[in-house]
């Protein structure tokens, strides 16, 4: 079983277009996060949310939405898409103290076009 | 702030050769160290981590140990194969509410054969 999934794996889509990534965990953390890396492979962090609240916030557009209907799933909702959005987005999920590892999805490849 | 300061990449060896990749961090507080890699077109996988001074982590011939005094996490192996090629990502997290992980920027390998 995978521990950490996000659907879909790759996403090619127009400019305007609003577009989800869904992200669900099934190792009973209690913390997950989505992560973006551009281009370049850099790896930031845009938000994390601990029992389904949000926690971290960092400066991103707000047409970017995280949900959390439960502590086992993260959602990122993507309006009115941008062509530097591309890039690929990761999910992420941990358990315990700030110092636990953090375990990561596959990545969802987003194009915009 | 926290900062991870990785060696700048590309690096290619030759299969069977010694890899060393530098890592070096600033943190405000007493962090835990991680390795993560990505192979080409998949996800971030935990290769190793320390989470305190003089730990050494390691997993498939990679090592890394957890130096306070040099603040420092470099990774190593004594011989690499072409499937070791990759990219290769530092990253620190300290405890607290605020759980994230700050990584550096990445440094790709490539091993010929």
């Amino acid at each position: 079983d995978t521990a950490v999934s996000q659907t879909p794996k790759y996403l090619v889509t127009q400019m305007g277009n609003d577009k989800s990534i869904k992200c669900e965990q099934n190792l009973g953390h209690d913390t997950m996060y989505w992560y973006k890396q551009d281009s370049k492979k850099f790896l930031k962090i845009m938000f994390s949310y601990n029992n389904k609240e949000l926690i971290i916030n960092e400066t991103v557009p707000n047409r970017f939405s995280p949900k959390s209907p439960d502590k086992a799933h993260l959602n990122l909702h993507i309006n009115s898409l941008e062509l530097g959005d591309s890039a690929v987005y990761f999910c992420a999920s941990s358990q315990g103290g700030g110092r636990d590892t953090i375990y990561f999805g596959e990545g969802s490849w987003l194009t915009v076009v | 702030g926290n900062s991870v300061t990785q060696m700048e990449g590309p690096v290619t060896l030759s299969e069977e050769a010694f890899l060393t990749i530098n890592c070096t961090y600033t943190a405000t507080g007493y962090p835990s160290l991680f390795w993560y890699v990505q192979y080409p077109g998949e996800g971030l996988q935990l290769l190793l981590k320390a989470t305190k001074a003089d730990d050494k982590g390691s997993n498939k011939g990679f090592e890394a140990t957890y130096r306070k005094e040099t603040t420092s996490f470099h990774l190593e192996k004594g011989s690499v194969q072409v499937s070791d090629s990759a990219v290769y990502f530092c990253a620190l997290t300290l405890s607290g509410s605020a759980r994230q992980l700050t990584f550096g920027s990445g440094t790709q390998l490539t091993v010929l054969p």
